[in-house]
């Protein structure tokens, strides 16, 4: 089993719609959770960090954690063609492991 | 503030031939460094990590080595390159050995051997 899933899509949604992209796992030790943003043909940016559970908002991006579930979700809200990317979640606690990423296409 | 920089962009190679990538952190002392390659589909593959001058832990056993020379530069390098060796090589640095608070990755150098 690996320690991270992410669909990998591709997800394709018309602008303005809302995005859900999730991640599960299956190590408890897990306390740090992060989204990551690629654009094609850069490397990955720092998205969203949080600490163990609950939510966290910045702007139209929303992450949230359910320890207890062992899944991670990233919200976007009115989504914009330039949202288009590949989405990685990444999380650590001894050691810090990435998803394999989720294309998303937002359609004007 | 913090930048890292990582070149070439792009690279061309044939088989056999040897390989030098550099990557250079400013604006931090004593980084944690990172090499990984990215496949199509397959996320982020782990190659190199340093957690300082002169230490290189490998994940990976493969055509590929790692060096540290200077506190702020990692140079990944391959004697001879291989048509698997071919992918995107991203270089990243964090602040903590395990990564806690996210790693800061390079724009990736997309090498392709032929």
């Amino acid at each position: 089993q690996k320690e991270v899933e992410q669909d990998p899509g591709p997800l394709s949604v018309p602008e303005g719609a809302i995005v859900s992209l999730n991640c599960t796992y299956s190590n408890s030790a897990f306390q740090y959770f992060m989204w990551y943003r690629q654009y094609s043909r850069k490397g990955p940016e720092l998205l969203m960090y949080t600490y163990s559970s609950g939510n966290k908002e910045d702007g139209r991006f929303t992450a949230q954690v359910d320890k207890s579930s062992k899944y991670i979700s990233l919200f976007i809200r009115d989504s914009q063609p330039s949202d288009s990317a590949t989405y990685l979640c990444a999380m650590s606690g001894n050691q810090f492991y990435f998803g394999t990423g989720t294309s998303l296409t937002v359609i004007p | 503030s913090q930048t890292i920089h990582q070149w070439p962009a792009t690279l061309v190679q044939p088989v056999g031939s040897p390989l030098s990538l550099e990557c250079t952190v400013e604006g931090t002392s004593n980084p944690n460094l990172y090499w990984y390659r990215q496949a199509a589909g397959r996320g982020l593959q782990l190659l190199f990590y340093s957690v300082g001058i002169g230490q290189i832990s490998s994940e990976v056993p493969q055509n590929l080595s790692a060096s540290r020379p200077q506190d702020r530069q990692f140079i990944l390098s391959s004697k001879k390159l291989l048509l698997s060796d071919s992918g995107f090589y991203l270089c990243a640095w964090s602040p903590l050995r395990q990564g806690y608070y996210g790693y800061t990755f390079g724009s990736g150098t997309r090498l392709t051997v032929v």
